[in-house]
């Protein structure tokens, strides 16, 4: 049974870095797109990027300056950089499983990150 | 970007209630348009793919329907555990993937 896990830090300082990863278990990166999107408390969700089964990437244009997703697939996770974060990237993060123009169809349960000093 | 607008925002309806729940794409989108339904603390969980295929497992209660930039999730007799905010998002080719901004649906 395929199941995405995302970890990292709960607590960011604003200006900081903020960076997740998504561990992939029971499937490999092959013939799968995978994204990161968030949603700030008691907001809706935002696309904040993906990675390609070729390793190519796409990010939302609102944060396309600050962000970075990368792949380690010797390790089957691939990660979310957020630069120059503030309170208003506290959000949940969610990383996700999809195919070109098809749905997200599996999810990660989330990890909340707060932008705070 | 495509701007996904959902209606009503949130509503109240009983047990055994036929709910509507409406989504209208700023440009046309085919049927690439997706429901999730998410509860509180929970990721979304996929119910219906391109406008009307019900995923499986997802009762039948729930239907999808439209193409081009109108679109309905209906579902025919509201269950407890239907209770729950549901979005739709888009899939189209055209970059971001972007999701309407939701609809509540509470108990009378």
């Amino acid at each position: 049974q395929v199941q995405l896990q995302e970890s990292g830090p709960g607590l960011v300082k604003p200006s900081e870095t903020l960076s997740l990863t998504c561990a992939v278990s029971g499937d490999s990166f092959s013939s799968y797109y995978w994204s990161w999107i968030r949603q700030p408390p008691g907001k809706g969700l935002e696309w904040i990027g993906y990675l390609s089964d070729s390793g190519n990437t796409n990010y939302n244009p609102t944060l396309k300056s600050r962000v970075s997703i990368s792949v380690d697939t010797s390790t089957n996770q691939f990660s979310l950089e957020l630069r120059s974060v503030t309170a208003a990237d506290t959000a949940a993060y969610f990383c996700a499983r999809h195919r070109w123009l098809q749905p997200f169809d599996l999810w990660g349960q989330g990890t909340l990150v707060t932008v705070s000093s | 970007d495509i701007q996904m607008t959902q209606s009503p925002p949130s509503l109240s309806a009983s047990v055994g209630d036929r709910v509507t729940i409406t989504c209208r794409a700023s440009q046309a989108i085919g049927v690439y348009l997706n429901w999730y339904q998410q509860k509180s603390g929970k990721a979304p969980k996929l119910l219906i793919s391109a406008a009307s295929n019900l995923q499986s497992g997802v009762p039948s209660r729930f239907s999808g329907s439209g193409s081009g930039t109108d679109f309905t999730l209906t579902i025919s007799s509201l269950q407890p555990a239907d209770f729950a905010t549901y979005y739709c998002q888009q899939s189209y080719a055209i970059l971001p993937f972007t999701f309407g901004g939701g609809t509540k649906v509470e108990i009378k």
